[in-house]
């Protein structure tokens, strides 16, 4: 069974500031897709970011970017020039595609706070 | 506009009595989706379905019934058999494409007493 980790309960960040939100996961699969979900307090799920696996080169949009470790099971999300509006709880999560189709299996969330 | 519309946004029950959620989408998406959001626990998997007049139990199946006659609505029933059904709920939908975006709905908070 797929497993994600997010070992930060909270985190806090000034504004400006750049902070990473880790996440690991274990699979035996070899092909499959990771992605940061964000969560503000208005509770509306939203796709930040999204790796493929078979991809090397680190996914960025924006201010979001990912570090990737394939063999280590990681997918950190980095937010850099932190706002306000990015104080959400952020969900990491796992696609495995099967027989019954796509399966998104989530991690515990890390609430992030930005500070002024 | 597109989107997912999950109704209502609250709902109290007595103990012991089956309660339905709705979620509609108008994205055209195949697959349809239902988790529970607890402190904590992050997004557990319910049901989903990838065609009409098919489904598949998630994580935490026991004590929920879903149906799926229209590509459009996937209701969650809680039933009574459900221990714990005090907690949020969200619908997502998607393609069926490999590592396609879920997209989700606002939520109903459930609450039983």
């Amino acid at each position: 069974a797929q497993t994600v980790t997010q070992s930060q309960p909270e985190m806090s960040v000034q504004e400006a500031e750049t902070v990473t939100l880790s996440c690991t996961y274990d699979t035996s699969e070899s092909n499959y897709y990771l992605f940061w979900y964000k969560q503000p307090p208005s509770r509306q799920m939203i796709l930040v970011i999204r790796q493929e696996a078979y991809k090397q080169q680190n996914a960025t949009e924006n201010r979001f970017s990912v570090n990737f470790q394939k063999a280590a099971k990681s997918f950190s999300l980095k937010i850099s020039d932190s706002q306000l509006g990015d104080t959400a709880m952020y969900f990491c999560a796992f696609m495995k595609h099967g027989e019954y189709g796509n399966k998104l299996v989530f991690g515990a969330g890390t609430i992030l706070r930005v500070k002024s | 506009d597109g989107g997912i519309t999950q109704s209502p946004k609250y709902l109290f029950r007595k103990e012991g009595q089956n309660v339905t959620l709705s979620c509609e989408q108008n994205l055209n998406h195949d697959a349809m989706y239902w988790y529970r959001q607890d402190p904590g626990q992050g997004l557990r998997l319910i049901y989903y379905s990838q065609i009409v007049n098919d489904f598949q139990k998630g994580d935490i199946a026991e004590g929920y019934s879903v149906s799926r006659e229209k590509k459009e609505s996937f209701p969650l029933t809680v039933t009574s058999a459900q221990k714990n059904p005090t907690a949020f709920y969200l619908c997502a939908s998607s393609t069926t494409d490999r590592g396609s975006e879920a997209f989700f709905g606002q939520g109903t908070r459930l609450t039983v007493v």
